[in-house]
């Protein structure tokens, strides 16, 4: 079975502080990926990334970036100079690549960005 | 159409009612998903759609829980009997299927059982 886990579950920061949320999992499987969604108030999920089990290097998209290792099962995902709008709940999951491709899902980071 | 539309987006229902929650997934999406939201809970795999396949229900977490996607399109998520555990929001994803694709999700429909 596949678990994820999300340890952190709020985080306040001031405007322009730079944030880490923490996404740590498990599989026995050697082929997965995994992805970030964004739940802003509105409530609808916004995809952010994936990454597939095979690729390791970090990737960065403006002031997004994440931070995948293998050796100890996390996918971190950092906000730089986070803003206001950054504010949401965030969601780690994971997915197998064997069979269908349902999401397991992690217990969410809420981010309050304040001003 | 342009993305996941969900209906109704609030549903409030009386206990020992049953309820319809509708998904509409963007055009030419083969695989059709339903997830739920509990607080606290983070989301739950209820059940999966893939083409013209038997539908995964492994998620569905009682008999009082069923779902039908009609044409290959839209599906109908129905809660029978509802009970007040059954409040929260579920949600809808789409996707072109195959393993990893990203999938696009609806905005939920709040279920408030009272």
């Amino acid at each position: 079975a596949q678990k994820v886990t999300q340890a952190q579950t709020e985080i306040s920061v001031v405007e322009k502080e730079d944030v880490t949320l923490d996404c740590v999992y498990e599989t026995r499987d050697t082929t997965y990926y995994l992805f970030w969604y964004k739940q802003p108030p509105s409530g609808e999920l916004v995809f952010l990334i994936r990454r597939n089990s095979f690729d390791e290097q970090n990737e960065i998209s403006g002031r997004y970036s994440w931070n995948f290792q293998k050796s100890t099962s996390s996918f971190n995902f950092t906000i730089t100079a986070s803003q206001v709008v950054d504010s949401a709940v965030y969601f780690c999951a994971l997915s197998l690549s064997s069979g269908y491709s349902t999401l397991t899902f992690g217990k969410g980071t809420m981010l309050l960005v304040s001003p | 159409g342009a993305g996941v539309s969900q209906s109704p987006s609030n549903k409030v229902t009386e206990k020992g009612k049953d309820v319809e929650l509708r998904c509409d997934p963007i055009s030419g999406h083969t695989a059709l998903y339903w997830y739920r939201q509990s607080l606290g809970q983070g989301l739950e795999f209820l059940i999966y759609f893939q083409g013209n396949s038997a539908p995964d229900k492994s998620g569905l977490p009682s008999d009082r829980f069923s779902a039908e996607r009609t044409g290959g399109s839209v599906s109908t998520l129905t809660i029978q009997r509802t009970q007040q555990e059954d409040s929260a929001v579920y949600l809808c994803a789409s996707s072109l299927g195959g393993t990893g694709r990203g999938y696009t999700f609806g905005s939920g429909t709040r279920l408030t059982v009272v």
